[in-house]
């Protein structure tokens, strides 16, 4: 398993401005991904994270409202930028899971960061 | 393409009783099945996974799940619920596809009554 911290655990925002979130991970990881948790909804996945390499971004998600950093296989950001209310939300970090055969395990998750846009 | 499906919003159990948070999937070919429970102002924590094999799958905390590919459902289970149980469970699916990505459900929250 792995041990994985996220910070901020929760922050206020202005409408307007930025947020960059922090994970870290205790083992050296391939892939980091980024989910977005709205109230009383399921699991968006943003984005995957490979380190070295620019990162993968799902549908409807845009690499400059979501700029993310993978500097090396422990560590991963993710800024929400020039928010509005529309972004609050929980937003995970998760490493494992796998998108095929031969390479499905289960993922863990960090505690989450939990952002109010104002 | 995959979906996953949880069609309960909600499940309240009296503690001690038989417990049954309900999933349905669709994916092409075989799936990868999770089950997920996240506890308040905590991460999704890794219940148990169908991979293969035996269709009754035994996870963490005395969670069992079972596979029925012909209904296509991978109902999680409990003999006997503990209010510590109260927590949002979620059903994952992935296909066997290069391409494909793990799917979560909606959630269910589940309530134990003491």
């Amino acid at each position: 398993s792995a041990v994985i911290s996220q910070k901020p655990s929760r922050d206020i925002c202005q409408r307007g401005t930025s947020l960059t979130i922090q994970c870290q991970v205790d083992s050296q990881v391939t892939m980091m991904f980024w989910y977005r948790q709205q109230p009383g909804q399921s699991l968006t996945l943003i984005a995957t994270a490979n380190q070295g390499s620019e990162a993968t971004y799902e549908s409807g998600f845009v690499i400059d409202k979501f700029p993310i950093s993978r500097p090396n296989l422990t560590f991963s950001t993710l800024t929400v930028s020039n928010m509005s209310p529309e972004d609050s939300s929980i937003y995970l970090c998760s490493v494992g899971g796998g998108y095929g055969s031969g390479a499905i395990y289960e993922q863990y998750f960090g505690p989450g960061t939990r952002l109010t846009v104002t | 393409a995959q979906s996953v499906a949880q069609p309960e919003d909600q499940v309240n159990v009296a503690e001690g009783n038989p417990l049954t948070v309900k999933c349905t999937y669709s994916v092409s070919g075989n799936p990868y099945l999770f089950w997920y429970v996240q506890y308040p102002n905590r991460g999704l924590q890794f219940l148990l996974k169908y991979i293969t094999g035996d269709n009754l799958v035994k996870g963490s905390y005395g969670f069992e799940a079972e596979f029925n590919k012909s209904q296509t459902s991978f109902h999680l289970k409990k003999p006997s619920a503990l209010v510590s149980d109260s927590a949002l469970y979620f059903c994952a699916v992935c296909g066997m596809n290069r391409d494909d990505k793990i799917i979560f459900g909606k959630g269910t929250r589940l309530h134990i009554l003491p």
